[in-house]
């Protein structure tokens, strides 16, 4: 079956450091991979998406790749803000899942001024 | 993006007793909603699939006399934990799409269940 496989935190940074989250994947078909950000208090959010391998999800300064030969979907930021203090979850849905995701564990950011 | 907005974030419950949790679609239809669980440090789950006035569709292991739910309209869904028990103590988030207009599934934001 599906699964998401995704770095566990929490992760602590300081502000403009460069944030790295790992997000590995195995699924049938050809799915959708996708980036959650759940800030405290707030509802799940779609970051970023990518519907096929190799395709770029890129959104708030945030980017991922879509690698099918490494079954990877990393997250990545260059210089991370106080604001970007949140939950990430990354999550594989579409292909023969249809509409249910199957998401990772989370990680939990946490920037320092 | 669209709003869905899920009630209560917390609530405490005594064992035995049920609590309905809502989430409700603000300004769009929702055509199919989804049920998630999250114990602590671990990943979601999807717990069930409704699609408006149809049962809903449970995944394998999730017991539906005990988590009953209702998507009688295109903008509400409920779950009810039925007999509650505090092994049910989790995080529930719903999700909804309207499938004719968005590709993507917006979140609730989320019911913390104590059971004690």
């Amino acid at each position: 079956g599906n699964s998401v496989t995704q770095m566990e935190g929490p992760v602590t940074l300081s502000e403009e450091a460069f944030l790295t989250i790992n997000c590995t994947y195995t699924a049938t078909g050809y799915p959708s991979l996708f980036w959650y950000v759940q800030y405290p208090g707030e509802g799940l959010q779609l970051l970023l998406k990518a519907t096929k391998a190799d395709d770029k999800g890129s959104n708030k300064g945030f980017e991922a790749t879509y690698r099918k030969e490494t079954t990877s979907f990393h997250l990545e930021k260059g210089s991370v803000q106080v604001s970007d203090s949140a939950v990430y979850f990354c999550a594989l849905g579409g292909g023969a899942a249809g509409n249910k995701l199957t998401f990772g564990g989370g990680t939990r950011v946490l920037v320092k001024p | 993006g669209a709003v869905v907005s899920q009630h209560p974030s917390r609530v405490i419950c005594k064992s035995g007793t049920s609590v309905k949790i809502e989430c409700r679609s603000l300004d769009f239809q929702a055509t199919t909603m989804f049920w998630y669980r999250q114990f602590p440090k671990q990943s979601l789950m999807l717990m069930a699939t409704s699609n408006e006035g149809s049962k809903a569709t449970y995944e394998q292991g999730v017991e539906k006399d005990k988590f009953l739910i209702n998507h009688a309209s295109l903008t509400l869904s409920t779950l009810t934990v039925t007999s509650a028990h505090p092994e049910d103590s989790s995080f529930y988030i719903c999700s909804a799409r309207d499938t004719d207009r968005y590709t993507e599934a917006f979140f609730g934001q989320g019911t913390r269940l104590t059971v004690v």
